[in-house]
């Protein structure tokens, strides 16, 4: 079955340092999205990505989609103290919706 | 608007006893799912479903049974619990999975201690 794979599992950066993680697919995706999980909280949609090589913005954060639909990266820029938590990236395939183990966010004052 | 409605929030087990995590959505979606999530494991997939009266394997089925007779509910039987099942159970609806409208959904979680 398809295997999505999330780098880094954990990523500390000081308040107002830029942010990426990073999703790789072992299997070509019908289409990627991301979603952010508060501790303690349950996920939340963030955003889809269906086109090869698509890019899409929300203020500071910024979604890729490669160009063969096996990668993806979303980039905060200038993280605050709400940008914690773990993001997830989740592909569409043939066995269902699958999640990478997703990264977490600590942000440090 | 409800959403995804799960129940309950929180479960304590003895080992051996089975039980149902109900799960139940109100925007007509198409495909459900179960996940469980364990410290650094992320979200794995146990079982979904692509419409009533289909189901499938996910990537941790072993233990768990589910069946879809409406389109609205998705429940979770554990047939005989065990400590390894301890975790944080989440069920998500989505119009899709393989199209575009295929944002989840997620319930609120269920918090299962098997002892």
């Amino acid at each position: 079955g398809q295997q999505v794979m999330q780098i880094p599992q954990y990523q500390h950066v000081q308040e107002g340092e830029d942010f990426t993680t990073y999703c790789n697919s072992s299997t070509t995706l019908s289409n990627i999205q991301w979603y952010k999980q508060r501790p303690g909280g349950h996920p939340v949609f963030l955003i889809q990505l269906v086109k090869s090589g698509e890019v899409k913005k929300q203020k500071r954060l910024t979604f890729q989609f490669g160009e063969a639909k096996k990668n993806s990266s979303l980039h905060i820029t200038a993280t605050q103290t709400t940008d914690v938590g773990t993001y997830f990236c989740s592909g569409g395939g043939a066995d269902g919706l699958t999640f990478g183990k997703g990264t977490h966010l600590i942000i440090q004052p | 608007n409800a959403g995804v409605t799960q129940t309950p929030k929180f479960q304590v087990l003895k080992t051996g006893q089975s039980m149902t995590l109900q799960c139940a959505q109100d925007m007509n979606h198409e495909y459900m799912s179960w996940y469980r999530q364990d410290p650094g494991m992320g979200l794995r997939l146990i079982h979904y479903s692509v419409g009533a009266g289909i189901t499938d394997q996910g990537e941790v089925p072993n233990g768990y049974n589910v069946s879809r007779s409406t389109t609205e509910d998705f429940p979770l039987r554990l047939l005989s619990a065990a400590p390894s099942q301890t975790s944080v159970y989440f069920c998500a609806s989505s119009y899709s999975y393989r199209a575009e409208n295929a944002e989840a959904f997620f319930g609120q979680g269920t918090r299962l201690t098997v002892v």
